[in-house]
């Protein structure tokens, strides 16, 4: 069983429009969650971490954390054509040290 | 103010030989970490430096591979005996204190574009 799921897209959404992105894992007793944005050929760049229940907001970043059913998610508003790039969701499972990462959802916003 | 730096940026290596690809973080960082990205894929953990310490390194694909760091500075990512299946973008990150644990920001290097022939 996959760790952490990541619908892998591409995800199409028009510019001003709100881009959703999903990440589901599978331990229970995760404890830190994190949201990184990757452009071609690129280093990755952490954009959010999150780790209450609930939303947490940054800007235009919003991350969404459910515990009681694994998962967490990133709403992007107001996308922008700069926003086309490839999203990582990445869990801390807890038990040890190690951040465990899905394989990404490229999103591509049309303008 | 100067990022994460790692060299090489590129090495080509035979099959068979061994690599060592290095890790400048962002001085004053006490968390340094590697991670692993194959063409096309995500991220894959690696091990995670507190210090000059790493609490688990079970992350590591086999004992071919080794890192130590040196203080709170330079670490060293050594594969042995390298294989095929190791080339991958090798990725480096440092933050001032472990994002495992707290809300710091991460920060990346450009990477090493590691291809075994």
């Amino acid at each position: 069983q996959k760790e952490v799921e990541q619908n892998s897209g591409p995800l199409s959404v028009p510019e001003g429009a709100i881009a959703s992105l999903n990440c589901t894992y599978s331990d229970r007793v995760s404890q830190s969650f994190f949201w990184y944005r990757q452009y071609s050929g690129k280093s990755p760049e952490l954009i959010m971490s999150i780790y209450s229940n609930g939303d947490k907001e940054d800007g235009r970043f919003t991350a969404q954390l459910n515990k009681a059913s694994q998962y967490v998610s990133l709403l992007i508003r107001d996308s922008q054509p700069s926003d086309s790039a490839t999203y990582l969701c990445a869990v801390n499972m807890g038990r040890d040290d190690k951040i465990i990462f899905g394989k990404g959802t490229r999103l591509h916003i049309l303008p | 103010g100067a990022g994460v730096s790692q060299s090489p940026s590129n090495k080509v290596t035979e099959k068979g030989k061994d690599v060592e690809l290095r890790c400048d973080p962002i001085s004053g960082h006490t968390a340094l970490y590697w991670y692993r990205q194959r063409l096309g894929q995500g991220l894959e953990f690696l091990i995670y430096f507190q210090g000059n310490s790493a609490p688990d390194k079970s992350g590591l694909p086999s004992d071919r591979f080794s890192a130590e760091r040196t203080g709170e500075s330079v670490s060293t990512l050594t594969i042995q005996r390298t294989q095929q299946e190791d080339s991958a973008v090798y990725l480096c990150a440092s933050s001032l204190v472990p994002v495992l644990y707290s809300t710091d920001t991460q920060y990346f290097g450009p990477g090493t574009r590691l291809t075994v022939l």
